[in-house]
């Protein structure tokens, strides 16, 4: 019973932006966005978070709508090293950060 | 310290036989946290430690699973009877605030 949902999968080319789309249309007040994403074979890293205000550090931005029943992921420099399951996440505080993954989006970043 | 160790990698073991997975998290980490991953399927949580207090426990977690964090410190995981069903990644987590920072995992075959 994820409360999010992601496209299966997605593709974009070396060097362009990858927009990665989140719908979380029941997300509740105190519920951030998280992003994590796992690559082949290894545990999963985390992203990125916010709860209204877009955010931004080294590795992605994160875009909310005003409503905050959206949101997309960007990487603004795709290279192949960042082919890998990407996860967005709906974490309350008062559940003790756990993370209730969905099935995710899949990127392939092609050369 | 460079992040979360897990420990076997691989495990392999005949139906129903006992098996015990280590997790050390990274230092001065008051919550650790375990899931299971199938092929194909985003992590699922299992239970999580603050510190040596196990504060939540899936319905996943059947009664032949079992986890300890004595002293607050490392974790470990023990499977009793183990089942086909129960072939999968095993990933533990640690954090001390938003982020959660995950092992490379174990991964369970029961033949």
């Amino acid at each position: 019973d994820a409360k999010t949902t992601q496209p299966p999968s997605m593709d974009c080319a070396e060097g362009r932006a990858a927009n990665l789309p989140c719908n979380h249309s029941t997300i509740s007040g105190n519920e951030y966005v998280y992003w994590y994403r796992q690559i082949h074979s290894q545990g999963p890293q985390y992203i990125i978070h916010g709860l209204k205000n877009n955010e931004t550090n080294e590795m992605a931005s994160l875009i909310i709508t005003e409503d905050r029943k959206s949101s997309t992921l960007i990487l603004p420099h795709a290279t192949l090293r960042d082919t890998a399951v990407y996860y967005c996440i709906l974490v309350g505080k008062s559940s003790g950060d756990k993370l209730t993954f969905g099935t995710g989006t899949r990127l392939a970043v092609r050369p | 310290d460079t992040g979360v160790s897990q420990n076997p990698r691989h495990k392999i073991t005949k139906r129903g036989q006992n098996v015990t997975f280590r997790c050390d998290p990274i230092s001065e980490h008051n919550r650790l946290y375990w899931y299971r991953q199938t092929l194909g399927q985003g992590p699922e949580f299992l239970t999580y430690f603050q510190n040596e207090a196990q504060l939540e426990k899936s319905r996943l977690l059947s009664d032949r699973f079992s986890a300890e964090r004595p002293k607050g410190s490392f974790s470990t995981l023990e499977i009793q009877r183990t089942e086909q069903g129960d072939s999968a990644m095993y990933l533990c987590a640690s954090s001390e605030g938003s982020e959660a920072f995950f092992g490379q995992g174990t991964r369970l075959t029961v033949v």
